[in-house]
């Protein structure tokens, strides 16, 4: 079975500094996906950025961007130039590939890491 | 832009009731979810759901719970006999299509069972 592993449960930030929250998952698959979802104190979880596994290049979104690594199975997000409003949880995922295993997409959650911005 | 949206926000409810969960996905979403998340623990998956039928399930989804499409637009999650150990956030999730595409979540319900 598939696992993932936040291993920071908080981490705090400085305004328009930089931040890395870590993530590494374990599987035997070879094709899937990653995703970094945040959750504000508003509830919803929102989608910062994703990944597929068989891109090498690292994704990135604005000031979001991703250090994959493959073979360490680690799967960073960086926030650069950070926020205000960029507090919240942000969970790590996984996801099989489309029909690999049997799989019907659903998503595997770390246990999230609660980032808080100092003014 | 579009929004999976559920209600209520927050369910109170005694042991032993039965409680439904209610969300309508995003008008064009073929795929529906249902995740929970216990105070404090991760985000858990319990059931996905494709052309009205169950597609998969965790353990955690036993005979209490069910789910269904009832008029093409709500997705609900019914709780036959609720326990003290299912007061969690219940998020549900939809997405077009399996593929890379992410799920798009609701705001969530809060349950807490007296």
């Amino acid at each position: 079975a598939q696992t993932v592993t936040q291993s920071q449960p908080e981490m705090s930030v400085q305004e328009a500094e930089t931040v890395t929250l870590s993530c590494t998952y374990d599987t035997s698959e070879s094709d899937y996906y990653l995703f970094w979802y945040k959750q504000p104190p508003s509830r919803q979880m929102i989608l910062v950025i994703r990944q597929e596994a068989y891109k090498q290049q690292n994704a990135t979104e604005n000031r979001f961007s991703v250090n994959f690594q493959k073979a360490a199975k680690s799967f960073s997000l960086k926030i650069s130039d950070s926020q205000l409003g960029d507090a919240a949880m942000y969970f790590c995922a996984y996801r099989s590939a489309l029909n690999y295993g049997g799989s019907q997409g659903n998503l595997i959650f770390g246990k999230g890491t609660k980032l808080s911005v100092k003014p | 832009e579009p929004e999976v949206t559920q209600t209520p926000s927050h369910q109170v409810t005694q042991m032993g009731q039965e409680v439904i969960l209610r969300c309508v996905p995003i008008s064009n979403h073929l795929y529906f979810y249902w995740y929970r998340q216990i105070l404090g623990q991760k985000v858990e998956f319990l059931v996905s759901f494709y052309n009205n039928e169950i597609s998969e399930k965790s353990e955690i989804f036993d005979d209490q719970f069910s789910v269904e499409r009832p008029d093409g637009s709500n997705f609900t999650l019914k709780i036959r006999s609720t326990k003290l150990e299912d007061s969690a956030m219940y998020f549900c999730a939809s997405s077009p299509y399996r593929d890379n595409q992410p799920q798009h979540f609701g705001d969530g319900t809060r349950l807490s069972i007296l």
